[in-house]
This record gives C-alpha cells, sequence and structure tokens, in this order.
C-alpha cells in the first residue's frame, strides 16, 4: 500500500524567506520516486522537483529542493527567496516504481501564503 | 506541441444522466491516470492505466469506468450520474518507468456538476 501525508494545510511565509513544507510517505516497494507539484488559483498542476528513492543526493531545481530523508520517510520541499508568484498549493506525490505498477498518489496539499 | 488535451472543460449533468470525460496526449506516453479533485482538497485517483488494453482501479473507483483502446485515449465515464461526483477531473499522462523523466502531465481539467 502507498500512503502521502501532508499536515500543513496551511502555512504563511515573509516574501524573500525559505519555507518548507512536510511530506511524509510510506510505501511497500523497494523503489519509488517522489515529486512535487503546485497549483496556482488558476487550477493548472505544474512539475516542480522529483526525486527518486535510489538518488544519492538531493533534488534541487532553481529555488526549489527536496531535504529527501529515506530512514525517516520524509520528502520536505523547500522554496528558498519566496516570491508573492509562490503562493499557491503545493502537492507532494509519490510513484511506486517497482510492485505498484506506476500508481501515483497525492497528498492533501499545503496552501502557501506569501506575504508582502 | 498538445500535451494532454481535455475535453469539456466545463459540464453540467442531471442526476442520473451519463457522460464520458475525454483526454488525449500525443507524447507516447505509456501511464495515463484520471483524477478528482474536491474543493481544497487534494487529488484523488480514480483509475490509471499502464499501456492500451489494460487499466486498475485507483482510490476512488466506485461510479466510474474506463477503457484504453489506444495509447493516445483514456476515457472516463459516468454511468449515473450523482451529486457526489461534482468535483474537477484531471487526466495526466507519464512515460514508463524504464524511460526517465518520471513526472506526470496534467490537462486543464474538467468542472463537472452534477444538479
Amino acid at each position: 500500500a502507498q500512503k502521502i501525508t501532508q499536515t500543513q494545510p496551511g502555512m504563511f511565509v515573509q516574501e524573500k524567506e525559505a519555507v518548507t513544507l512536510d511530506c511524509t510517505y510510506d510505501t511497500s516497494d523497494p523503489s519509488y520516486g517522489l515529486f512535487w507539484y503546485k497549483q496556482p488559483s488558476s487550477g493548472e498542476m505544474i512539475f516542480l522537483i522529483y526525486q527518486g528513492s535510489y538518488d544519492q543526493q538531493n533534488a534541487t531545481e532553481g529555488r526549489y529542493s527536496l531535504n529527501f530523508q529515506k530512514a525517516r520517510k520524509s520528502a520536505n520541499l523547500v522554496i528558498s527567496a519566496s516570491q508573492l508568484g509562490d503562493s499557491a498549493m503545493y502537492f507532494c506525490a509519490m510513484r511506486g516504481l517497482y510492485n505498484q505498477g506506476g500508481k501515483l498518489i497525492f497528498g492533501q496539499g499545503t496552501e502557501l501564503s506569501v506575504k508582502p | 506541441n498538445a500535451g494532454v488535451t481535455q475535453t469539456p472543460k466545463f459540464r453540467i449533468l442531471k442526476i442520473g444522466q451519463s457522460m464520458t470525460l475525454q483526454c488525449a496526449q500525443d507524447m507516447n506516453h505509456n501511464y495515463m491516470y484520471w483524477y478528482r479533485q474536491d474543493p481544497g482538497m487534494g487529488l484523488k485517483l480514480i483509475y490509471y492505466s499502464v499501456g492500451a488494453g489494460i487499466t486498475d482501479k485507483g482510490e476512488v473507483p466506485n461510479g466510474y469506468n474506463v477503457s484504453r483502446s489506444t495509447t493516445e485515449d483514456f476515457p472516463l465515464r459516468l454511468e449515473l450520474a450523482a451529486p457526489s461526483q461534482t468535483s474537477v477531473y484531471f487526466c495526466a499522462s507519464s512515460r514508463g518507468i524504464r524511460d526517465g523523466n518520471l513526472e506526470a502531465f496534467f490537462g486543464q481539467g474538467t468542472r463537472l456538476t452534477v444538479v
């Protein structure tokens, strides 16, 4: 079975500061991928960053980095130097790559508000 | 490059009516997914497919059916619409596990209201 949990329904951050969005997961699959997506108020789903379970280094994409702690089963998203345009819903997702047949599931989401 | 195309964008159904939400992708992706998103909530997986002719249930399959006769198309069928099916529906596709770049690409969504 797979499960993704995001425990922060809403977060506030001051513009130009860094913010961490939490994500924990559970899976029996020995190989899996972890993703973060952004959903602005317009509704589209925007891919941000990917981490494979066997990747040795934490993934980074511009201002986004993924703090991957495999033993703790956590995959937190760090956004550095927040911008007003970062205000959106953020979803953590997991895809089982071995036993789960590619099934992709999402967490409940965190609504991030960036204050000027 | 169209990516993932969903039709229609909006639809109002009466209770008990049926409809098919269309989804097509032009990226030759093996994996396709259907999700529903209720207001302020996350995406719940309805059905997914790992290739033409193969489909499997997700987290919330009741009240829905799918088929995958081609790589490109993955329609979602609602047989007897109920108010509980009022939601935004997203279709997505992704590459095979051995193909790298595993992120899913999403359509723009279909906003369905059942009255």
